[in-house]
């Protein structure tokens, strides 16, 4: 089975400082997707990132980048810079790569709510 | 236009009631979801449609029932809810089930609120 934990349950920070949420994941399938996507205040789940488990390079997007080590089993998302519209809910999550089985299905963390005060 | 569109976005309803929730996307998906998620947790799959054919149910009680008209649209019909089913629903869409782990878009959701 399928398995992601975000440990951070909330993070307050103050504006224009960097923050790290953690993501940490588990499955014992070779082929997979881990996701990355923002939950605002007003309900839509806004897609971030998409990353393979056979591509390990980080990735930068603006003030966004995302560290994917396999060797850790982690998938880390910092935002440089918070802003106060960075204030959401973030959700790691994993989806099987595999055909067959249950790879339509995303895993979803607990999510960690960030709030950035000005 | 990478865009799904719920309506309504809120409703309360009571329990003897029936409602329908709507979604609408055009980005030519043939893979069509519902979400159910609760204040402070993740969304939890309900059903998933492929093909405008329902290919999974996770076991979700049959007053939900849900419909995929065309491929654009899809449709959860709510009959004798329970307080307990009060939630945020989610509807998404993505390319196609599962190949490539395509990420799926969501739509706002609707604030079902039953009474």
């Amino acid at each position: 089975a399928q398995k992601v934990t975000q440990a951070q349950t909330e993070i307050s920070v103050v504006e224009k400082e960097d923050v790290t949420l953690d993501c940490v994941y588990e499955t014992r399938d070779t082929t997979y997707y881990l996701f990355w996507y923002k939950q605002p205040p007003s309900g839509e789940l806004v897609f971030l990132i998409r990353r393979n488990s056979f591509d390990e390079q980080n990735e930068i997007s603006g003030r966004y980048s995302w560290n994917f080590q396999k060797s850790t089993s982690s998938f880390n998302f910092t935002i440089t810079a918070s802003q106060v519209v960075d204030s959401a809910v973030y959700f790691c999550a994993l989806i099987r790569g595999n055909s067959g089985g249950s790879n339509y299905k995303l895993t979803f963390g607990k999510g960690t709510l960030l709030t950035v005060n000005p | 236009d990478t865009e799904v569109t719920q309506t309504p976005k809120h409703l309360v309803m009571g329990m003897t009631n029936k409602k329908s929730l709507k979604c609408e996307q055009h980005m030519g998906h043939r893979a069509m979801y519902w979400y159910k998620q609760k204040a402070k947790k993740p969304p939890e799959l309900m059903f998933v449609y492929s093909y405008e054919k329902l290919s999974i149910n996770e076991s979700v009680p049959s007053r939900f029932s849900p419909e995929c008209p065309n491929s654009s649209l899809l449709n959860l019909h709510l009959h004798a809810l329970q307080p307990e089913d009060s939630a945020l629903y989610l509807c998404a869409s993505s390319p196609i089930v599962g190949q490539g782990g395509t990420e799926a878009f969501f739509g706002q959701g609707t604030r079902l609120t039953v009474v």
